[in-house]
């Protein structure tokens, strides 16, 4: 089955520090990624997608993914990151069935 | 349109108390999903659909059952409440795969306790 790791469990930043949120997957076929941020008390909302094509993704409030095929990575950035920014953050794959798994979760701090 | 919502949004039980959590989506969705979401475990899935009167197990199915009599509600019953069910449930839809989209849109969560 496959599964999803996210290594960073919590990131504290200073507002205008870049990001990365690491993110591997392990699924040898064909898969849909996504990533998702929860801010506090709120659902989740999608941040990016990739599909197919261009391995470099971007997605709303600045944030962009690459997908790297040979690493089985997505990993999240953002070039300066905002205090608005504090939040939940969820990998999850879809092996293009209903099963889309989730990783467990980064969360970021970001100082003012 | 109010997407997909959830009733209730709080909820403490009494361990061997049963409930049922309502999901409603108003996007004509075919496929729904019920997740638990646990801290440091991020979200699993428990029950899901992929169409009116079709239910299928998902990673976490036990203690759980489910139905999708309507297209647009899928209900989460929980017969025997256990306090291990203590979590945040999370409903989502999604379009079908003949769409080809399977970005899901969750709704707002249930907070239950089981004491």
């Amino acid at each position: 089955a496959q599964s999803v790791s996210q290594h960073n469990h919590h990131v504290i930043l200073s507002e205008a520090a870049s990001l990365e949120l690491g993110c591997n997957y392990s699924y040898g076929g064909t898969v849909n990624l996504f990533w998702y941020v929860q801010y506090p008390g709120q659902h989740l909302q999608l941040l990016l997608k990739y599909f197919s094509g261009d391995p470099l993704v971007k997605g709303i409030k600045g944030f962009e993914a690459e997908f790297i095929k040979s690493k089985f990575s997505f990993n999240l950035r953002k070039p300066s990151v905002q205090w608005s920014d504090t939040a939940e953050y969820f990998c999850a794959v879809n092996a293009r069935n209903n099963d889309m798994r989730f990783g467990a979760g980064t969360r970021l701090t970001v100082k003012p | 349109n109010a997407g997909v919502t959830q009733t209730p949004k709080f909820r403490v039980l009494k361990t061997g108390q049963s409930m049922t959590l309502l999901c409603a989506q108003d996007m004509n969705h075919e496929y729904m999903y019920w997740y638990r979401q646990d801290p440091g475990m991020g979200l699993r899935l428990i029950h899901y659909s992929v169409g009116e009167g079709t239910t299928a197990k998902g990673e976490v199915p036990d203690g759980y059952n489910v139905s999708r009599l309507k297209k647009q509600n899928f209900l989460l019953g929980l017969e025997s409440a256990a306090p291990s069910q203590t979590s945040v449930y999370f409903c989502a839809s999604s379009y079908s795969r003949r769409v080809g989209s399977y970005e899901q849109y969750f709704g707002p969560g249930t907070r239950l306790t089981v004491t």
